[in-house]
């Protein structure tokens, strides 16, 4: 069965500090896709990142970066110099290959940036 | 810019009442999708539509029903809203085929009374 597991719910960090989303997920398929989105307080979800299982480079994109390892089954999610309009929720993704309808949402982690 | 909107934000209604959550998106997508969001239990879904009066059940679809006519419009119908029902709705959007990127509305949150 596939999974996709969250396990920080809240964090808080200062403003400026670098902070790290953990993302753990299950599947047994070898082909699948992974995906990164954030819920700020307005509540529309905006995409970050997609990749897929042959795909293990890091991504960096500004202060983002991404790390996938298939080893660990990871797709941690890294926000350098963090600002407070990081302050969201955000939520890890996966999608099996050529099935649109099934994408399994982690619960998502609960960024506080403070001031 | 393209868009995933949601007819309403807020929403309040009475237990029993039929409801229509509608969203319409203006990207020519294929796939449409409605989720359900509750804390601590992430997204879930309720059903998904990959063409225009094609509807699959999601992982929650008690309850629920949709409607889809048009290409651009996806409707989630409650046909006797209970308490349990309180809860923010979510409609995306995506291109059919290969595990694309989801579109979201900003959502309507639901209150049963």
């Amino acid at each position: 069965a596939q999974k996709v597991t969250q396990a920080q719910t809240e964090i808080s960090v200062v403003e400026k500090e670098d902070v790290t989303l953990d993302c753990v997920y299950e599947t047994r398929d070898t082909t699948y896709y992974l995906f990164w989105y954030k819920q700020p307080p307005s509540g529309e979800l905006v995409f970050l990142i997609r990749r897929n299982s042959f795909d293990e480079q890091n991504e960096i994109s500004g202060r983002y970066s991404w790390n996938f390892q298939k080893s660990t089954s990871s797709f941690n999610f890294t926000i350098t110099a963090s600002q407070v309009v990081d302050s969201a929720v955000y939520f890890c993704a996966l999608s099996e290959a050529r099935r649109d309808d099934k994408i399994i949402f982690g619960k998502g982690t609960r960024l506080h940036i403070l001031p | 810019d393209v868009k995933v909107t949601q007819s309403s934000r807020y929403l309040v209604k009475r237990t029993g009442e039929k409801v229509f959550l509608e969203c319409v998106q203006d990207m020519d997508h294929e796939n449409m999708f409605w989720y359900r969001q509750d804390p601590g239990l992430g997204l879930r879904l309720i059903y998904f539509s990959y063409d225009v009066k094609m509807k699959e059940k999601g992982d929650i679809p008690e309850g629920y029903s949709v409607s889809r006519e048009k290409k651009e419009r996806f409707s989630l119908i409650l046909e006797s809203a209970s308490t349990n029902q309180t809860s923010m709705y979510l409609c995306a959007s995506s291109f059919r085929g290969v595990n694309e990127k989801l579109f979201f509305g900003s959502g309507t949150q639901l209150s049963v009374l």
